[in-house]
């Protein structure tokens, strides 16, 4: 079965404590991405990776870091975590065709306190 | 720049009633365009696509919708609401600028809400 896992789900954490949320799939594709909801400004993006070592910003990556040292494994890393990051983030994943939809995990929510 | 914009935050139909979620896109070239439904809780499902194809994509659930390029359009519809369907809508068009990657830009989505 095609998956796109997350986690945690659901973190409550600190301000300046790191954090990392994982993201992983099992479908060998080779574009990987991450995106935050936040209430009324729908989905945006923080970081995307067409492969392995492959990395840029999305339109929103002050605060962020990743990496992409595996194809499957797509790392989001918050160094210094603060409560305007406070949102629900999503992995998502495709094929490299620009054509193909993505395929969403179940999303992790953080809250910043 | 390409973007997306969706009128009506919230929507509210009648079960049984016509769903009309509106989209409409800005885009220098043409477009690839995607419906996702977000359900309480879990992460985006893709409805359909329109990659230059036939005008009118259906999708999964019984939805549809249509590319009209004089408009800058595609509005997703359904002849009949169910409770099942209340959801929040996000319409998407893939930035298709040299060296943006296919990056989605997503609206900033419609909740339908579907009353008994």
């Amino acid at each position: 079965e095609a998956q796109v896992t997350q986690n945690p789900r659901y973190l409550i954490t600190v301000t300046g404590k790191k954090l990392t949320v994982t993201c992983s799939q099992n479908m060998n594709h080779e574009y990987m991405s991450w995106y935050r909801q936040d209430p009324g400004l729908g989905l945006r993006q923080i970081y995307y990776s067409m492969n392995v070592e492959v990395t840029d910003k999305g339109d929103v990556p002050e605060g962020y870091k990743v990496s992409r040292k595996e194809k499957r494994n797509f790392p989001l890393i918050l160094e210094s975590p603060s409560p305007n990051q406070t949102s629900l983030y999503f992995c998502a994943t495709r094929r490299a065709l620009r054509d193909q939809p993505q395929h969403f995990g179940d999303g992790t929510r953080l809250s910043i306190l | 720049a390409q973007s997306v914009t969706q009128l009506g935050s919230h929507v509210s139909v009648s079960e049984g009633a016509l769903v009309l979620l509106r989209c409409n896109y800005s885009s220098s070239v043409p477009p690839y365009l995607f419906w996702y439904v977000q359900y309480p809780n879990q992460g985006l499902q893709l409805l359909l696509k329109y990659t230059s194809a036939a005008t009118l994509v259906k999708g999964i659930n019984g939805f549809e919708a249509e590319f009209k390029k004089s408009e800058t359009s595609f509005h997703l519809t359904k002849p009949s609401a169910h409770m099942s369907d209340a959801a929040e809508y996000f319409c998407a068009v893939s930035d298709q600028r040299r060296g943006s990657q296919g990056n989605l830009i997503f609206g900033k989505g419609t909740k339908l809400s579907v009353k008994p």
